[in-house]
């Protein structure tokens, strides 16, 4: 049963237009959540994060919006370049990030010129 | 370095034989952990440090799993007996207590 889910694997967006990544969770006890952006043959690289008890955090051209009655999140990148195309990973943790996170399988995003 | 140190980066072996995954984590973090990535999905928890102490180690899948991390620094992961499902990325990370974790690039483990 997978706890956090990324429901599209691909996604393909326009040089200069706004990407949409969404996420899903199961478990009401998360309360941190975070999105990594990965490139091939890398590791994740944290890239965004959002506590419970925000709605909303921004930072530079990277939105997160959390609506924890519908157990989502998004991750808006405006306006996307191509260096931004990689894999995307939401992750969820408890007790404020202290401790593991859960994974969704990731979405490929691919900004083209 | 900076970030997050895993050797080797490529690990091929036979089945039934043991290996030995390293990590040096970031220097003064007190947190490490070791993830699982297969093919097509998101990385897989392990198992988790806080300096020394193994505080969960509740996705490491077998017994023939067994992570170490003595002095609070580097850590060894060792899979005994390795099986052709064992074949995937072993990513660690480490953080401060709280906070987001730091990957290394990951070793990618083939059993043949």
């Amino acid at each position: 049963d997978q706890q956090v889910k990324q429901n599209s694997p691909s996604l393909s967006v326009q040089e200069g237009r706004i990407s949409i990544l969404n996420c899903d969770y199961t478990n009401s006890m998360f309360d941190y959540f975070l999105w990594y952006k990965k490139y091939p043959a890398e590791g994740p690289t944290f890239l965004i994060s959002i506590s419970s008890i925000k709605d909303k955090n921004e930072d530079g051209r990277f939105t997160v919006f959390l609506n924890k009655s519908a157990k989502h999140l998004s991750l808006h990148i405006v306006p996307s370049q191509p260096g931004d195309s990689a894999v995307y990973f939401c992750a969820a943790s408890y007790n404020t990030n202290a401790g593991k996170s859960t994974f969704g399988d990731g979405t490929t995003l691919t900004v083209k010129p | 370095g900076a970030g997050v140190s895993q050797s080797p980066r490529y690990k091929v072996a036979k089945r039934g034989q043991d290996v030995a995954l390293r990590c040096d984590p970031i220097s003064g973090h007190v947190s490490l952990f070791w993830y699982q990535q297969a093919l097509g999905q998101g990385p897989e928890f392990l198992t988790y440090f806080q300096n020394e102490a193994q505080l969960d180690k509740s996705g490491l899948p077998s017994d023939r799993f067994f992570a170490e991390r003595p002095e609070g620094s580097v850590s060894t992961l060792k899979i005994q007996r390795t099986q052709q499902e064992d074949s995937a990325v072993y990513l660690c990370a480490s953080s401060l207590v709280t906070g987001p974790q730091h990957f290394g690039d990951g070793t990618r483990l083939s059993i043949l």
